[in-house]
């Protein structure tokens, strides 16, 4: 089944500089991909969901970047604030039907230094 | 958007007892809910899928018999924990998809946190 390494798994960055979160995934028909933040304590929130046919996809105050030749998907906070510190989950999915499963990589904590 | 509500939002039992949470669409048919587990300091681990007309699908290392699930209706879902022991603690999620806005989202609920004793 699907694989997916989500890299670093701590990431320390200062305020203002930019957090870059990978992951890489095994199945090639892969075609629906998220980002969630995960604050401390707290559940899920949807950041942003990428269709396999857009590579760059702008968000407030992030890029995320999906390079389906090398299987990778990326979260580029840019301008990193101390409400950034979070936990980053990338999630991946091969269909969009209801049986369709959500496979999660390992995920980031950020921290972000004033 | 999607709202999704799961309650108890934090629960703690004794080794060896069951508990169970339960988690609301509002305001659309949820046509799946996923149950995710997350241990301390690890990723979400699905434990079972349940689409509407379908059975209940469980992932490996997890079964109904430790697990079981009930989804009556396109708004309700409740899982329970059964005989939990230590390594049953964690972060308890169900997700919901709407099929009639974006069937590949899942929302999520708040969580359930568990505490064995």
């Amino acid at each position: 089944g699907e694989q997916v390494e989500q890299r670093p798994p701590h990431l320390s960055v200062r305020e203002g500089d930019s957090a870059f979160i990978t992951c890489t995934y095994t199945d090639p028909n892969s075609y629906y991909f998220f980002w969630y933040k995960q604050e401390p304590g707290a559940s899920l929130q949807l950041l942003m969901k990428v269709f396999s046919s857009t590579e760059i996809n702008e968000g407030q105050g992030f890029t995320v970047l999906l390079n389906k030749k090398d299987k990778r998907l990326s979260l580029n906070l840019t301008a990193a604030h101390p409400g950034d510190s979070a936990a980053y989950f990338c999630a991946v999915s091969r269909h969009n039907n209801a049986g369709a499963k959500l496979t999660f990589g390992g995920g980031t904590r950020l921290t972000v230094r004033p | 958007g999607a709202l999704v509500y799961q309650y108890p939002r934090r629960t703690i039992c004794k080794s060896g007892t069951s508990m169970r949470m339960e988690c609301q669409a509002v305001g659309f048919q949820a046509t799946s809910v996923a149950w995710y587990r997350q241990s301390p300091q690890k990723t979400f681990e699905l434990i079972a899928l349940s689409t509407v007309n379908s059975a209940i699908k469980y992932e490996q290392n997890f079964t109904q018999e430790k697990f079981p699930i009930s989804h009556p209706n396109l708004s309700f879902s409740s899982m329970t924990v059964l005989n939990a022991y230590l390594e049953d603690r964690g972060l308890y999620l169900c997700g919901a998809r709407d099929r009639a806005t974006s069937a590949e989202t899942l929302y999520f609920g708040s969580g359930t946190r568990l505490t064995v004793l």
